[in-house]
This record gives C-alpha cells, structure tokens and sequence, in this order.
C-alpha cells in the first residue's frame, strides 16, 4: 500500500492556460475522489469515478473543469482557461466499495497558483 | 440537505491538556461521520470514523469521539494535548447511502501552547 499520490505537487500558471493533474489512487481502489480546498475552508466536492465511470458531478465543476479515468486506475483532472479563482489545492481521495466503503484515503494535494 | 458546523475555527490549548474540537452535524438519515487532520501542506489523514456502531469511537494517536444523536454532536477529545496534535481539523458527514461524497466543515485549527 503506497497510499494515494498526485502530480504535480504544485503548480504555478497564467492566467487563461490550460493545466492538468494526475491523481493515482491506491492499488485495487475502484472509487476514487476529487475535492477543492481553497484558504481557510475545508475540501469540497468536485466529483468522483466507480472504476471508470463518472457518477457525481458538484455544481463547482464548470464547464472549464474536465475529469477522467479512462482505465479505472489513475484519474487526471483538467482545468481550461485558468482563472484566479480556481488557485487552490486540489485533493484526491480513493476508496474500495465493499464493507469499508466509507473510508476514503486522500493524497498530499497539488497546489495550484493562478497569477 | 446535509451539512456540518465546526464551532471555533481557533482552538489553544496547553501541552498536557485537554482538548475538545466540537462538530455538529445536520442529516435526515443516520450519517457517517469522520474526523480527519491536515498538517500543514499535506492531506488529509483520517483520525477516527462513525459507522453506526459503538458510540464512543477511538482513534489515532489518542483522540476519541463520541456520536451522540439527540445533540447531533460528534465531538473530538483527547486527554492530553502534545505539542505534535498542532494542526488543522475537519469534521465530515457522508450519508449512509452510496453516495461517495464527504462534506466537510469549515475546520478548527488547533495550536498547542508549551
């Protein structure tokens, strides 16, 4: 188990560029979750995948904002035409469906800087 | 609709003393509740989860919680507070329904004086 791990750690962008993170979730994980922490919140819920299908979208997740997991295995998350306000840390979480279903293991976050 | 209030967003306690973090929840069906810990620059870590079983639920490096229903309450203990408990708290309810999502609250950062 080498726990959930994401790509890049940070990440420092223009305003209007177009960026992507990866997350790789823990071995046999078929959920796997993003959220969005920004200054002094706690995380909210972006959307999350049951192997590759995507079953829940937040109403936080624009239109600029696109997730997959096209295999069931790492997922990537990419933001279109950066704006300031998308600067936060962005968080990934995997989970396994069966008698533990409830206990999602998060990432260390890529932190994203929009100037 | 669910939601989760985190009552202090600044809690100081001193070294050695007790520490009580407090979380209430709003849920129309019996939740799923958890306490995690965010060190500086990092994830989240999970300290202890509520999953309908026992009440008083014990955690990671010595904190407990106690679900108590008619209070919609689940707040975070420990004892003795060390210098390494420094850090930031969330509290989060997920229903008990296959919906995956955590909502989070706002957090409580909890510093601990020497």
């Amino acid at each position: 188990d080498t726990g959930v791990s994401q790509n890049p750690r940070h990440k420092i962008t223009k305003r209007g560029q177009n960026v992507t993170f990866r997350c790789d979730p823990i071995s046999e994980h078929n959920r796997l979750y993003w959220y969005r922490q920004t200054l002094g919140q706690g995380p909210e819920f972006l959307t999350y995948f049951q192997n590759e299908a995507q079953l829940e979208k937040s109403r936080l997740l624009s239109d600029r904002f696109s997730a997959e997991r096209p295999k069931g295995s790492f997922s990537t998350l990419e933001i279109q035409r950066t704006e300031q306000g998308d600067s936060a840390m962005y968080l990934c979480a995997s989970s396994k469906v069966g008698r533990r279903t409830y206990e999602q293991y998060f990432g260390p976050g890529t932190r994203l800087t929009v100037t | 609709a669910q939601s989760v209030t985190q009552l202090g967003s600044h809690v100081s306690v001193s070294e050695g003393a007790l520490v009580l973090l407090r979380c209430n929840y709003s849920s129309s069906v019996p939740p799923y509740l958890f306490w995690y810990v965010q060190y500086p620059n990092q994830g989240l870590q999970l300290l202890l989860k509520y999953t309908s079983a026992a009440t008083l639920v014990k955690g990671i490096n010595g904190f407990e919680a106690e679900f108590k229903k008619s209070e919609t309450s689940f707040h975070l203990t420990k004892p003795s507070a060390h210098m390494s408990d420094a850090a930031e708290y969330f509290c989060a309810v997920r229903l008990s329904s296959n919906t995956g999502k955590l909502i989070f609250g706002q957090g409580t950062t909890l510093q601990v004086k020497p």
